[in-house]
């Protein structure tokens, strides 16, 4: 299996500073088609997840163009770059390149 | 919109059965795969199943194979979690999410909750 590993697994941030999660898997999650099957959750207080990024940088619909997410092979970033109040709850990595699909622990986004 | 709507959580014994569903609206539901994810009470997500958009490809997470059947009606609209055999660590939300090619779990239902106590 896939293991995904996020740091930090807390992030204590300002409102109005950026934000990074970073993600990395054991193994590549390029898949035979060419495609990279990274995916960002958001996971609000209570509610339950929410698609955020896709295939590593694409945003989803409706998502806010500061959070934007990139990297490659075995490395992935996640960033936001001004935090507003919303953006508090718990980010999750995950790839569906392989079965089984596997999401990393999750970073708990705080705010100061 | 999409909507996904979970149901038949619950408290059951361990070693029982239970049956959940999700009743999708809002898209053409026998044009997407579908998945079941859960989450044990303050821990993170766990993939659990996946159905293709016809019924004839399913995958599972190790921890509930052999024990757990995906399952879907497409006349209905709906995907069920078919449960057996349930242990005090199958306690959890379990969400359906539905799956775009290339976009994994696109639109999430709210959850159904399943405790496995004595």
């Amino acid at each position: 299996d896939i293991v995904m590993t996020q740091t930090p697994l807390s992030s204590p941030v300002t409102l109005g500073q950026p934000a990074s999660v970073s993600c990395r898997s054991s193994q590549s999650l390029v898949h035979i088609d060419g495609n990279t099957y990274l995916s960002w959750l958001q996971q609000r207080p209570g509610q339950p997840p929410r698609l955020l990024i896709y295939k590593i940088s694409n945003r989803f619909s409706g998502v806010p163009d500061r959070f934007s997410g990139s990297g490659a092979g075995t490395n992935f970033t996640l960033k936001i770059s001004r935090v507003e109040a919303e953006d508090v709850g718990v980010y999750y990595c995950t790839q569906a390149t392989q079965f089984p699909h596997t999401f990393g622990q999750g970073t708990k986004l705080e705010i100061k | 919109q999409v909507q996904l709507v979970e149901s038949g959580g619950g408290v059951v014994q361990p070693g029982r059965s239970l049956r959940l569903s999700c009743a999708a609206s809002g898209f053409t539901f026998n044009s997407y795969a579908m998945h079941w994810v859960r989450q044990a009470p303050g821990k993170g997500l766990e993939w659990v199943a996946v159905i293709s958009y016809d019924g004839s490809d399913k995958h599972y997470a190790d921890s509930v194979k052999g024990r757990f059947t995906i399952s879907r009606d497409n006349s209905k609209n709906t995907l069920h979690l078919q449960m057996n055999s349930l242990r005090a660590e199958d306690t959890a939300a379990y969400y359906c999410a539905r799956d775009r090619y290339g976009v994994p779990f696109e639109y999430w239902g709210q959850g159904t909750l399943v405790t496995v106590s004595s």
